[in-house]
């Protein structure tokens, strides 16, 4: 059964920084492009960034640039999300997801993890 | 970046009925359109992809169609386990974004 499981949520102060992780079961990650993608409370869905399967091509969105960077340890079979100068509005529970689709797009999402709340207040 | 916009954004529904949503691109996104199912408290679960590709394991009363800008969602007969909040997502090019959501409600 293919899983992905965040972990490293907690609460942080704004400024600070937190990382947090992607577990990938059941299926290989060096074989998909992964993506981070992000939820606050009572919102939509927010795309974060896409890494390629081999960690070279990073995508990520205007809101989180050159504060977020993105990881991955094939031979771990785990994503990194490193969250630095962190900001209020970056509250959310945050989603890895394993990317479907060939056609040379971005694609869509299946699986999702369980996510992982980060929460920055003072 | 593309925008996406649902309507409605919340529907009231009874078992049994057939529910629509609709989801609009800002500008022609072909077929590159995917639903996804979220109940309170949990992960997106993907219904939909390619516009009308219905994912495996996924209840034949759900059904997607729709090219361009114009797409529904249609769940032809309401179930219990269906109320939840319903997204679509383009994945035209980057970035990808989401419809605001329509949350569907028993009536």
């Amino acid at each position: 059964q293919l899983q992905l499981a965040e972990s490293g949520g907690g609460v942080v102060q704004p400024g600070r920084s937190l990382r947090l992780s992607c577990a990938a079961s059941g299926f290989s990650l060096s074989s998909f492009h992964m993506h981070w993608l992000r939820q606050a409370p009572g919102k939509g869905l927010e795309w974060v960034a896409v890494i390629s399967n081999d960690g070279v091509t990073i995508v990520d969105a205007d809101s989180v640039k050159g504060r977020f960077t993105f990881s991955r340890d094939n031979s771990k079979n785990t994503l990194y999300l490193q969250m630095n100068s962190l900001r209020v509005e970056d509250t959310a529970v945050y989603y890895c997801a394993k990317e479907e689709g060939s056609s040379g797009r971005a694609g869509w999402f299946d699986p999702w993890g369980q996510g992982t709340l980060v929460t920055v207040s003072s | 970046d593309i925008q996406m916009t649902q309507s409605p954004s919340t529907l009231s529904a009874s078992v049994g009925d057939r529910v629509t949503i609709t989801c609009r691109a800002s500008q022609s996104i072909s077929s590159w359109l995917a639903w996804y199912q979220q109940k309170a408290g949990r992960a997106p679960k993907l219904l939909i992809y390619k516009a009308s590709n219905l994912q495996s394991g996924v209840p034949s009363r759900f059904s997607g169609s729709g090219s361009g800008t114009e797409f529904t969602l249609t769940i032809s007969s309401l179930q219990p386990d269906d109320f939840a909040t319903y997204y679509c997502q383009h994945y035209d090019s980057y970035p990808v974004t989401f419809g605001q959501g329509t949350k569907v409600e028993i009536k």
